[in-house]
């Protein structure tokens, strides 16, 4: 089991141009998360799914991001345009959803610098 | 609101000596706590949970709900505990809040 796979791990990419990270989740996984992680601070939540739904995407800047997560396996989680401040790791994360144990699997992030 | 603080940044102690991570919570419910780990190198993964009241990796957490604390403990610190430590609560079921993370270096 390879664990949650993201990509591209590391991205450079000039302000104002758009990217797009890339999360296949661990099979099975019902909830998907993605989380911003800015230097030096905790993940924040930025989306959650449950199967193909977003059920909280309260903390998502909706004027440039937008994920999808069609039929509720892999996500992707799109920039446009990218600006200074979102230089940060984009952690995505899957658990089996349900009554929740707890546990989620993070994959390794894709580490994002905006130029 | 912030929910989960880890008041240091950085803890530094040596190889044998105790250590303890502070964790404080906000929360009006019940909580659901967890310690997660990052080791160099690695993915975050999870370290343990308050429910399951178990120790790992010589690792203990206790839930005061008093002080409204979950600090992580472990008697004897080893070089291979080294790492960025991030305290976690969970409401709903689903969402997770994290602290802003410990590093916790053991020297030799």
């Amino acid at each position: 089991e390879a664990g949650v796979v993201q990509s591209p791990r590391y991205k450079i990419i000039e302000k104002k141009q758009p990217v797009a990270f890339w999360c296949n989740p661990i099979s099975g996984h019902n909830t998907l998360y993605w989380y911003l992680q800015n230097l030096g601070q905790g993940p924040e939540l930025l989306i959650r799914y449950e199967n193909e739904e977003a059920v909280d995407d309260s903390q998502l800047p909706k004027d440039r991001f937008s994920a999808e997560r069609l039929k509720g396996v892999d996500s992707t989680l799109k920039i446009q345009p990218a600006e200074l401040g979102d230089s940060a790791v984009y952690l995505c994360a899957s658990s089996l959803g349900g009554r929740n144990t707890g546990e989620l699997f993070f994959g390794e992030g894709s580490r994002l610098t905006v130029l | 609101a912030q929910r989960v603080t880890q008041p240091e940044k950085l803890l530094s102690v040596f190889k044998g000596a105790p250590v303890e991570l502070k964790c404080n919570y906000s929360y009006s419910g019940s909580p659901e706590l967890f310690w997660y780990v990052q080791y160099s190198r690695q993915r975050l993964q999870l370290l343990l949970r308050h429910i399951s009241r178990e120790s790992i990796k010589g690792f203990t957490a206790d839930l005061n709900k008093g002080e409204t604390s979950f600090h992580l403990k472990k008697p004897f610190a080893q070089e291979e505990d080294s790492a960025m430590y991030y305290c976690a609560l969970m409401r709903n079921f689903n969402k997770f809040y994290f602290g802003s993370g410990t590093k916790l270096n053991v020297k030799p």
